[in-house]
Formats: structure tokens, sequence, C-alpha cells
């Protein structure tokens, strides 16, 4: 159980692009989903928390105009890269907690972002 | 807000033998520290959580310790495989929090030489 998926696992695309990408829990319900980024050898950088229903919350120095998220049910949330540049490009990743209780979070496989 | 220190950030170990990465926080109000094993290119995968009312926790050869007053956690690998080559992160967080958020280490490149 506990699945979260992400699509799609990689793009590739000019700069100036706007780029969706999606974040699914298959089987549970999720009233939180985290984004985050990661550079490669880095550790995972929390960018926002997406609460269902709610505005996400940023955290500093991640632009919201940039980095626009939707969290419009308890198993979606998508995040658009909004005319991407070369310095967007990085591994972002999602992840979901369960509504009851207090459930770890569980991650996507991630999608690489490649901006030429 | 919390910071994770995490330590070694790269560690190469001969096959049998035990890893240990250690973590320090800040936030002495984070009560929840979960492990992470992340494959290259792979999304992250939890290996092992321990909240702050238990000291230590095992699952068969990963085993968890916290130190509560010193603010900090390790993971212990016992009897290494190649297939433990992974990068590994702690992080902390605050149950009692709404958000739950993570602070994740930096993360320790652990390579098992066979």
């Amino acid at each position: 159980g506990a699945v979260v998926s992400q699509h799609p696992s990689w793009v590739i695309c000019k700069s100036g692009t706007s780029v969706k990408i999606e974040c699914r829990s298959l089987d549970f319900q999720a009233t939180t989903m985290f984004w985050y980024r990661q550079f490669p050898k880095q550790s995972l950088m929390l960018m926002a928390t997406s609460n269902e229903g709610s505005k996400a919350t940023y955290e500093q120095g991640v632009e919201k105009d940039k980095f626009l998220i939707n969290h419009a049910s308890l198993t979606l949330s998508t995040l658009t890269v909004t005319s991407a540049h070369p310095e967007d490009s990085s591994f972002y990743i999602c992840s979901a907690r369960e509504a009851r209780g207090y459930q770890p979070q569980h991650f996507g496989d991630g999608t690489r972002l490649s901006i030429l | 807000g919390e910071n994770v220190e995490q330590h070694p950030s790269t560690l190469s170990v001969q096959e049998g033998d035990s890893a240990v990465i250690k973590c320090t926080y800040s936030d002495s109000a984070s009560n929840y520290f979960p492990w992470y094993k992340q494959e290259l290119g792979k999304r992250p995968q939890l290996i092992i959580d321990i909240r702050s009312n238990v000291g230590e926790k095992k699952d068969q050869r990963i085993a968890v310790t916290l130190n509560k007053t010193a603010k900090h956690f390790s993971l212990h690998i016992t009897e290494t495989q190649p297939e433990d080559s992974a990068v590994y992160f702690c992080a902390a967080s605050n149950l009692d929090n709404a958000g739950n958020m993570l602070t994740f280490g930096g993360g320790t490149r652990l390579m098992v030489k066979p």
C-alpha cells in the first residue's frame, strides 16, 4: 500500500516552456503533499507544502509565481514550473502523507527536468 | 527552524562489516526521526523510523538509536551487503505541527565493497 505516482518521470524542453508535474496518491487519501527539489549529489530541499483545498505554503526563497502548486483533491497535487529556464533543471520529487493519524511520507519516483 | 547535520558524507565499508551514520538536530521539539535510502535516480524509501518516546529500534540488520538529551540519532547497518550501497538520508520532524514537514540531513553515500 501507500503508493505515490509521479508523472512525467523525465522532461526535456526548451527555455520558456511551462512544465506541469503530477503527483498522485494511488491507494490512500493525502491531505498534505510536499514538493522537493534535489540537485545532483545533494539533499532534498523542501519547496512547498501543499494542503488539499487551500493555498500552498512555500519555503523561504521559493518563488510562488514561478512554481505554481495546486492540490485540488485528496489524491492529486500538481507543480507547474512556469517559463522554465536552464537553472530550473533539477530532480523534483513529491511526497504524500495519509490523512488519518500520523503516517510517514511516501515519495513519488521523481521527475527529472532538463531545460535546454 | 530545524537544522539537521549528517556525517559522514561518504562511507566505504567491506561487505560484512557494519556501517554507522550519525545525525544531529537542533530543534528540541522534533519528535520523529525517519531514515530514507535513495538509489541513484530513484525515490527515497523509508527504511526505519523512530519516535522520541523510544531510545532504540531494530529491524533485522538495521537499527536506529536516539539520544534526546544530546539531540542526535544514528543508523546502524550490520552485515552490510553490496545492495546496501545507496545514499542514506536522516530527517527530523515535529509530529505536533500540522504540516509535519521533514527536514533532511545532507545525505551519506554508502559504498559496500564486495
